[in-house]
């Protein structure tokens, strides 16, 4: 059974200092890994998508890699700002079942 | 704007009412899925729809049932509500472009539902 981990669960940085957030998984047997920012009380906001075939993409100050053959993805905040405050959730597309997620990370940025 | 469309956004029951959560894509996604998100719990899925005609159970399927009345709606039907079903839902969509390109989830801006 596929299991998603992110670690660490919070975290807390200054405005402007470089962060990642990992995501590990089980089974390397996947389609796809997407990245989603949720703000508190609100719906799911997709930031990345990486096909299994990928080993990165990269939106504005955000980078997300994928290594599937260790089963680990990793988050890049350049630049982080307070606007970057969130929960940052990881989840992986595979067969016979639909996208599973880790518990996410919640991330405070402060001014 | 397209996407996934949910209703209602807020809801409380009584033990014992039901109700049911609409959801409705306009993306020409061949997938449905709802989910449910609990503290500490993350997210979990509750049924799903591979395409249209065909549901499959999810991680907490027990006291749901779905109907996927065609290609854009999807619905979760809660008969007889309990206040362990309080939680926070939410309807998704995805496609897939020939063999190999799955695509990524669109969700819904999620349903808040409280039974007392």
């Amino acid at each position: 059974k596929q299991e998603v981990t992110q670690i660490p669960a919070a975290l807390s940085v200054p405005e402007g200092e470089n962060l990642v957030l990992n995501c590990s998984f089980t089974d390397s047997a996947i389609y796809n890994l997407q990245w989603f920012r949720q703000d508190p009380g609100k719906g799911l906001t997709s930031l990345l998508l990486i096909q299994s075939s990928q080993r990165e993409q990269t939106s504005g100050r955000l980078n997300a890699s994928l290594d599937k053959s260790s089963g680990r993805s990793t988050l890049y905040i350049a630049a982080s700002q307070p606007g970057d405050s969130a929960t940052y959730l990881c989840a992986v597309n595979q067969a016979g079942t639909a996208l599973i997620f880790g518990k996410g990370t919640t991330l405070s940025v402060s001014s | 704007n397209a996407g996934v469309t949910q209703t209602p956004k807020f809801q409380v029951l009584k033990t014992g009412q039901s109700m049911t959560l609409q959801c409705a894509q306009d993306m020409n996604h061949n997938s449905m899925y709802w989910y449910r998100q609990d503290p500490g719990m993350g997210l979990r899925l509750i049924y799903y729809s591979a395409s249209e005609g065909t549901t499959d159970k999810g991680e907490v399927p027990n006291g749901y049932n779905v109907s996927r009345l065609n290609k854009r709606e999807f619905s979760l039907r809660l008969e007889s509500a309990a206040p362990s079903q309080t939680s926070v839902y939410f309807c998704a969509s995805s496609g897939k472009t020939g063999e190999t390109y799955y695509g990524g989830y669109t969700f819904g801006s999620g349903t808040r539902l409280t039974v007392v």
